[in-house]
Parts: structure tokens; C-alpha cells; sequence
């Protein structure tokens, strides 16, 4: 199974302030279709998980442009050009390459 | 609107058996790859099962093989997942998405315990 580790576990963030999250897998992500299957999500705090990003750089419908991917291989980064409230919640990398899907642990964000 | 709605969630006790529903609303269904994802309370996201837009191909996480299955009817726009055997460690919310986690439900709680 392909291990997703995400770091850091916690980040408390100043309302404004940049944060980025890093998630690196145990094995490349690159499919044999030359796509590589890795998203971001998020989970406000009571709510079903949300996608952010989706094949490393892609942002999903709706989703401020503040929030940006990037990556390959096995080393990926979400990136949160200015923190504001509402980004408040864990935020998770997933590899969707090869069964069976796995997850990060999630990050937690939190404001200062 | 686009929406996935989870039902059958509740308490059971160890061993006991609890099928799962998801009914899709707002997107053609039959199109789309479809997942369970489950959550352990205060834990992250485990993926459980996909099956393929025809039911044709259906994969699991080796903790729930040969107790879960999970199958769909594209003609009642739904998705299941039968869960026999049920452990404590099954404990969580179980969310139904596609397979590319762009739409989500609200998850329902499935508690195992005596």
C-alpha cells in the first residue's frame, strides 16, 4: 500500500498569513496513464470533506485561488496564499493512483 | 443540486450485519466511478470500497474483504454497502463520493458495540 505522510501534523496560522502543507507518498504517483492521481481536501470542522485540488495543480469548482498545489512524483505541497477564517479545519492529501486509495493523517489548521 | 444522501447508519452489536445506502441526485450516476469512505471518531479519512460505473470491477480495503460488499443500481441512482461481521474497529461515519472524491454526502454513523 502506498503511505501518505503529511507534514506538519498542526499549523496555526495568522489570519493573512501564507501556510503551505507538505505530503510525500512512499512511491511515485505517476499512473500508467501519465496522469498523477493526487488531491487535497479539506475538512471544516462538523462537515464532510471537500475537494481542493485534484491531480496535484488543478483547482476544483468553486475553490478560491488562493489555494494552489504542487508537485510530483512522491513530494506534493498545498499552499494557502493568505490564510483567512474560514480555511480553519484538516486538510488531507489522497492518492487515488493504486488500490487501495489511501489518505494522509490530515493537517490541522488552526488560526493564531 | 448535485447531492449524494447516505441512510442506514445505527447501532449494531459485534458480528451483526447493516446495509447501507446513497442515493444520487443532480449528476448522471451511472457515469461515475463511486467510493465508501469511512471515518473513526476523532480520526482521518479511510478508504473502504469503489465500484465501477457498471458494477463490473469492485475494490476493497483489505480490512473489510469478505465482510463488506459494496454493489450499486444505476437505475434507482443508488449506491450500497452491505456490511457483514461487523467489528468495534468498524465504528465511524461512512461517506459515499465518486471515486475522485469531487462530491461527497453527509455521512451516516455506524457504531458497533454491546
Amino acid at each position: 500500500d502506498i503511505v501518505m505522510t503529511q507534514t506538519p501534523l498542526s499549523s496555526p496560522v495568522t489570519l493573512g498569513q501564507p501556510a503551505s502543507i507538505s505530503c510525500r507518498s512512499s512511491q511515485s504517483l505517476v499512473h500508467s496513464d501519465g496522469n498523477t492521481y493526487l488531491s487535497w481536501l479539506q475538512q471544516r470542522p462538523g462537515q464532510p470533506p471537500r475537494l481542493l485540488i485534484y491531480k496535484i495543480s488543478n483547482r476544483f469548482s468553486g475553490v478560491p485561488d488562493r489555494f494552489s498545489g504542487s508537485g510530483a512524483g512522491t513530494d506534493f505541497t498545498l499552499k494557502i496564499s493568505r490564510v483567512e477564517a474560514e480555511d480553519v479545519g484538516v486538510y488531507y492529501c489522497t492518492q487515488a493512483t493504486q488500490f487501495p486509495y489511501t489518505f494522509g493523517q490530515g493537517t490541522k489548521l488552526e488560526i493564531k | 443540486e448535485v447531492q449524494l444522501v447516505e441512510s442506514g447508519g445505527g447501532l449494531v452489536q459485534p458480528g451483526g450485519s447493516l446495509r447501507l445506502s446513497c442515493a444520487a441526485s443532480g449528476f448522471t450516476f451511472s457515469s461515475y466511478w463511486m467510493s465508501w469512505v469511512r471515518q473513526a471518531p476523532g480520526k482521518g479519512l479511510e478508504w473502504v470500497a469503489n465500484i465501477k460505473q457498471d458494477g463490473s470491477e469492485k475494490y476493497y480495503v483489505d480490512s473489510v474483504k469478505g465482510r463488506f460488499t459494496i454493489s450499486r443500481d444505476n437505475a434507482k441512482n443508488s449506491l450500497y454497502l452491505q456490511m457483514n461481521s461487523l467489528r468495534a474497529e468498524d465504528t465511524a461515519v461512512y461517506y459515499c463520493a465518486t471515486h475522485a472524491f469531487d462530491i461527497w454526502g453527509q455521512g451516516t454513523m455506524v457504531t458497533v458495540s454491546s
